[in-house]
């Protein structure tokens, strides 16, 4: 399993952009990278995912570059409520059975205002 | 759609008792679960794989005897926490995962349950 390395914490104010950088350099080619988001005491929610280039939805976007050794999270104007512990993933999920996930230590941000 | 719910929510025990606790995909067939722990300020911990109608798969040093895991169905998973203790006092989190329908296999996290072991 790929492992990941991300910022333990980020400070943000509200209305600003907010990227998140994962490195995975031993990311295997049928890997794909996933972010979630965690409140406390809640289950983590899915946010976005992607294997190369750019991936946008309602909520964010993902920017992979074409080595895929890392990739970054933007989150557009973000608001109090986007303060949580953001988790980024590698894992093959076309395997016929689902993969295993391996949970780092995550992004802790805090938004003010 | 792809929602998982977990039950119950929290629950209080006395040491020596054991907890069952129930892990429900609502909209999906769920052909993988997982179960996770995380203990506070910490990441999250998988304990177990479980795939429809075979035993679970658990992670090194993980207590099959303790926490035992059943996936009966395409919809329902349970972890039973037997003898807990309070050092088994944690968050505990689902999650599901299916290969036989549209959702790239991302696993959809439950709401978590919070175990007290008094």
């Amino acid at each position: 399993l790929a492992k990941t390395t991300q910022p333990i914490s980020m400070d943000s104010y509200e209305g600003q952009e907010v990227n998140i950088t994962c490195s995975h350099n031993n990311i295997a080619t049928n890997d794909y990278i996933t972010w979630y988001q965690q409140f406390p005491s809640q289950g983590p929610r899915f946010i976005i995912q992607g294997y190369k280039t750019k991936v946008t939805n309602e909520v964010a976007s993902l920017f992979i570059p074409a080595d895929r050794k890392s990739s970054t999270l933007s989150l557009p104007r973000v608001s109090l409520s986007d303060t949580a512990v953001y988790y980024c993933l590698v894992g093959d999920i076309y395997t016929g059975t689902a993969s295993k996930l391996t949970f780092g230590t995550g992004t802790r941000l805090q938004v003010t205002l | 759609g792809a929602v998982v719910s977990q039950h119950p929510s929290r629950v209080i025990c006395k040491s020596g008792t054991s907890v069952k606790i129930e892990c429900r995909s609502l909209d999906f067939q769920a052909t993988t679960m997982f179960w996770y722990r995380q203990f506070p300020k910490q990441s999250l911990m998988l304990m177990a794989t479980s795939n429809e109608g075979s035993k679970a798969t658990y992670e090194q040093g993980v207590e099959k005897d303790k926490f035992l895991i059943n996936h009966a169905s395409l919809t329902l998973s349970t972890l039973t926490v037997t003898s807990a203790h309070p050092e088994d006092s944690s968050f505990y989190i689902c999650s599901a995962s299916s290969h036989r329908e549209l959702l790239q296999e991302t696993q959809y996290f439950g709401p978590g349950t919070r175990l007290l072991v008094l």
